[in-house]
């Protein structure tokens, strides 16, 4: 079992749409949990880390952890074609030193 | 666009062959971590860097090994070269998870 699972998608919606994206782990023990973004030839961008259970907001992105169920989302609000590219989720090892990734979801959002 | 630079962006080497890749992190930034991402995958941890010790290493063979500089420079050596090992390898310098930023990339094909 992967430590982070992840839907790759394609992932396509139409311009203002509102975007969920989501993912499971697998160790209890992992308490930061984090989302970023990758544009196409980019390397990834932390848009956003959550400690812990609970709902983090900036902007148009909402991250959410329900650790009872080992659930991470991330929700696009008003999704704009710029936000076109691949969703990265991830959490920090125990150690705190190493970003267990998942696979990434390309996302489409047509104009 | 980051402080975060790589080098080369590309790189064709066959296999057998040695490699080096370098990142220039950013300034104050005393954390350096690097990490192989496969085509349609998640970054995977390669091993992480702080203040020129190895701080932390991933599921790799000792054929990949590593240097961070006193100038916030780094660098990845890859010996005995595997087409598997072509891959996109991206650094991230960090000053702790609020500051993370990943460079371009270095896209490695091995003939």
């Amino acid at each position: 079992q992967k430590e982070v699972e992840q839907d790759p998608g394609p992932l396509s919606v139409p311009e203002g749409a509102i975007v969920s994206l989501n993912c499971t782990y697998s160790n209890s023990a992992f308490q930061y949990f984090m989302w970023y973004r990758q544009y196409s030839r980019k390397g990834p961008e932390l848009l956003m880390y959550t400690y812990s259970s609970g709902n983090k907001e900036d902007g148009r992105f909402t991250a959410q952890v329900d650790k009872s169920s080992k659930y991470i989302s991330l929700f696009i609000r008003d999704s704009q074609p710029s936000d076109s590219a691949t969703y990265l989720c991830a959490v920090l090892n125990t150690g705190g030193f190493k970003t267990i990734f998942g696979a990434g979801t390309r996302l489409f959002v047509k104009a | 666009e980051t402080g975060v630079t790589q080098s080369p962006t590309h790189l064709i080497k066959t296999r057998g062959q040695q490699v080096t890749l370098r990142c220039s992190s950013q300034s104050g930034h005393n954390t350096v971590s690097w990490y192989q991402q496969a085509l349609g995958q998640g970054p995977q941890f390669i091993f992480q860097y702080y203040r020129e010790e190895e701080n932390g290493r991933g599921n790799f063979p000792p054929r990949f090994s590593g240097l961070q500089f006193p100038n916030y420079s780094s660098e990845l050596n890859v010996n005995a070269l595997e087409l598997d090992d072509s891959a996109l390898y991206l650094c991230a310098s960090s000053l702790g998870l609020d500051e993370q930023f990943f460079g371009p990339g270095t896209r490695l094909t091995v003939l």
